[in-house]
């Protein structure tokens, strides 16, 4: 199994809304990683957990909350989001942080829409 | 901050060959080039990288300069499967690494 798992697909939200994305993987991998992508540009690094511990946060605002339970699953957790914030989440995972030569595999991404 | 170019969109006709540059002029020695392809409605996928010399897959191939200031990806024949948004992504901080995005450029696949 090489895939990463994201549900859901789509999500509507008003800005005081709390809803959650999801990522999920079983390819034993200890990486896991959030990246945000507008339309028309390339992924933008949010948070990257390493063994289920926050090893970098891209200065990411506090309305967006990462969360990696165990070494499988990943979410990330949303409140009080902005219009600005519509746009496509991807998870990714690799077998450890990415070193020089480390492949990263994504999930199909979660298309957000902040109303 | 290293940066790397690419230019928007090429434009190929199928079974052709396509070239892909890349300029990442300030990259350091010891970091890998990676390539990556994003299909519609995808995340990113795994193509293919390398370090100093050029590197084949099922793929693809990369030619890497002899000063690693740039490279280029190679699709020997293009299929319309082939039509995505490709990356040439550079290797940034020192611990724990992380692979940034280039621009990308955007692959069209004629028939």
């Amino acid at each position: 199994d090489t895939e990463v798992t994201q549900t859901p697909k789509h999500l509507v939200m008003g800005m005081t809304n709390k809803k959650s994305l999801k990522c999920e993987q079983h390819m034993g991998h200890r990486a896991m990683y959030w990246y945000k992508q507008k339309a028309k540009k390339p992924p933008e690094l949010m948070f990257v957990y390493s063994y289920e511990k926050l090893s970098i946060n891209e200065s990411v605002p506090s309305r967006f909350s990462p969360e990696c339970p165990n070494s499988s699953l990943l979410n990330l957790h949303l409140h009080a989001l902005q219009p600005e914030d519509s746009a496509l989440y991807l998870c990714a995972s690799s077998q450890a942080m990415i070193a020089t030569n480390e492949k990263l595999f994504f999930g199909s991404g979660t298309q957000l829409s902040v109303l | 901050d290293a940066k790397t170019t690419q230019p928007n969109s090429m434009e190929s006709n199928e079974e052709e060959p396509v070239h892909l540059p890349c300029n990442h002029s300030t990259i350091s020695g010891t970091d890998y080039i990676h390539w990556y392809r994003q299909l519609p409605s995808q995340g990113p996928e795994y193509v293919i990288h390398g370090l100093t010399s050029n590197v084949n897959n099922r793929m693809a191939s990369l030619a890497i300069a002899e000063d690693r200031k740039s490279s280029t990806l190679i699709l020997h024949r293009a299929t319309l499967r082939d039509a995505a948004v490709y990356y040439c992504i550079r290797r940034v901080g020192t611990g724990f690494q992380k692979l940034v995005f280039g621009t990308g450029t955007r692959l069209l696949v004629s028939p």
